[in-house]
C-alpha cells in the first residue's frame, strides 16, 4: 500500500533530550516535507527536501534539523527540544518537487510533548 | 509567495451542497490551486486541484473565477464524513517560485445531521 509512515505516533520527552521522528515513503517521491500543527495556527512548514541531499528551510525551521540521505527517508531531528516544540507533526511527500502540481501525501502524524 | 484567505468556519446541513470559498488575489499565472482536507485525528488528504478551468472528481468540484483571484470548492451533497478542516493552497509549477507550501488555517466545516 502506498503510504507515508511516521514513527512514533506519540512521544513524551523532557527538555534538552535529543530526539528523532522518522518519516518514510514507499512511492519513490522526490519531494518530502515536515509540518507542525498548532491550535489556531494551521499547518506550518518546517523543512522540505526536493531530492536526496537537497533540503531547505520552511516557515518555522528554528530548533529543527533534517537530513535526506536516501530518497525514501526524511527524519526530523530535535537536537535540544523545548516545551514550545510541543505540537502535532506531519510528514508529507509528493511525486515531483517542481515544476509540477502533484498532490501531497501525508502521514498520520506524531504528537510530541516536551516537558 | 502568493497567499490564500478562507473563512474560519462554515456550517452545512447534511445532504445539502456546500460551497467553500478561497481568495487568492495575488495568484500568479503559474500557480495551481490545490485543496486539501483534514479529518479529525488524521493527516491532511488531497481533494482536488486546478489551474483555470473548473474541475470535477469523485470527491468534489472546483470552480475557478475567470480572473483566478478566487475559487470555490463544491461538495455536492455534504455527509457527516465531510466534517473537516479544508485548506486552499497555491502551488507554483514554474520552477521559479519557492517550493515552500504554506497551508494557513483553513475553513472548519461542520455538517449538521
Amino acid at each position: 500500500e502506498a503510504q507515508v509512515t511516521q514513527n512514533p505516533r506519540y512521544l513524551i520527552t523532557v527538555t534538552g533530550k535529543k530526539l528523532t521522528v522518522t518519516c518514510s515513503q514507499n512511492m519513490n517521491h522526490e519531494y518530502m516535507s515536515w509540518y507542525r500543527q498548532d491550535p489556531g495556527l494551521g499547518l506550518r512548514q518546517i523543512y522540505y527536501s526536493m531530492n536526496v541531499e537537497v533540503t531547505d528551510k520552511g516557515d518555522v525551521p528554528e530548533g529543527y534539523k533534517v537530513s535526506r540521505k536516501e530518497k525514501r527517508n526524511f527524519p526530523l531531528i530535535l537536537e535540544s527540544p523545548s516545551p514550545n516544540q510541543t505540537s502535532l507533526y506531519f510528514c508529507a511527500s509528493s511525486l515531483f518537487s517542481a515544476p509540477t502540481n502533484s498532490p501531497l501525501h501525508f502521514g498520520n502524524g506524531t504528537r510530541l510533548t516536551v516537558t | 509567495d502568493a497567499k490564500t484567505t478562507q473563512p474560519n468556519s462554515m456550517e452545512s446541513n447534511e445532504e445539502e451542497p456546500v460551497h467553500l470559498p478561497c481568495n487568492h488575489s495575488t495568484i500568479s499565472g503559474t500557480d495551481y490551486i490545490h485543496w486539501y482536507r483534514q479529518l479529525p485525528s488524521q493527516g491532511p488528504e488531497y481533494v482536488i486541484h486546478g489551474l483555470t478551468s473548473n474541475v470535477n472528481n469523485r470527491m468534489a468540484s472546483l470552480a475557478i473565477a475567470e480572473d483566478r483571484k478566487s475559487s470555490t470548492l463544491i461538495l455536492h451533497r455534504a455527509t457527516l464524513r465531510d466534517a473537516a478542516v479544508y485548506y486552499c493552497i497555491l502551488r507554483d509549477v514554474s520552477g521559479a517560485g519557492s517550493y515552500q507550501l504554506t497551508f494557513g488555517k483553513g475553513t472548519k466545516l461542520s455538517v449538521i445531521p
